[in-house]
């Protein structure tokens, strides 16, 4: 099946720095998500994004649907502690479809 | 508290002794789904339902059956497990009405392996 591409894969960083990571599709997409998995939870959406260019912000979290519809951002701001967690971006390509594409996760780890 | 429960949360079994994953939501939700998460591969689709008694394959359903009977339950079952059904599975749910249909809530995950 479909997936999206994430990057970076990982990241390590120290406490207070600001992190980007992106999603990339080689289709249009429709709708993108950011979610964020806390170890040894479930996955909870932080945010939705519904519009080309559109930009949205959740606390210290800023996503961006992507121009050409084929890509997105999310930025983190003076990061903490317990911004650990995984981070995965997901899409809706085809219309009329409840179904979603993951990507494959961004993993971040922040040290004091 | 609206959430998403899944039951068990850790499962070690056998090659072909069947099991089941239960799922259930209390938030009303039409729309529920099982993911596998896997190490580099993020999460795949193995089965959704868009209703009661109304269920359809996603990405990976080989090895899978799941049903439909109530609305508030989606048990994953697999009738004869093999080791490459070690997984991470995670039950979601959601609205299927306007946007709220895209915003998928999780339960906490089933750690299963298969020996």
């Amino acid at each position: 099946g479909q997936q999206l591409n994430q990057s970076p894969q990982s990241m390590f960083i120290q406490e207070g720095e600001d992190v980007s990571m992106n999603c990339t599709s080689s289709s249009i997409f429709n709708t993108w998500l950011w979610y964020k998995q806390d170890p040894g939870e479930g996955p909870v959406l932080l945010i939705a994004l519904y519009k080309a260019g559109e930009l949205t912000s959740n606390g210290r979290l800023t996503a961006q649907f992507g121009i050409t519809r084929k890509d997105s951002f999310l930025n983190i701001s003076a990061s903490i502690p317990s911004d650990v967690g995984i981070y995965f971006c997901a899409g809706q390509s085809r219309p009329n479809t409840d179904k979603l594409i993951f990507g494959t996760g961004t993993r971040l780890q922040v040290f004091p | 508290e609206a959430q998403v429960t899944q039951n068990p949360r850790y499962l070690i079994t056998v090659t072909g002794k069947k099991l089941t994953v239960t799922c259930s939501q209390n938030m009303n939700h039409e729309y529920m789904s099982w993911y596998r998460q896997d190490p580099g591969l993020g999460l795949r689709q193995i089965y959704y339902s868009m209703n009661v008694e109304v269920t359809d394959k996603g990405d990976v359903p080989e090895g899978y059956k799941v049903s439909r009977k109530e609305k508030r339950n989606f048990p994953l079952i697999l009738e004869s497990p093999s080791p490459n059904q070690t997984s991470l599975y995670f039950c979601a749910s959601s609205l299927i009405g306007g946007r709220a249909r895209y915003e998928q809530y999780f339960g906490p995950g089933t750690r299963l392996t298969v020996t």
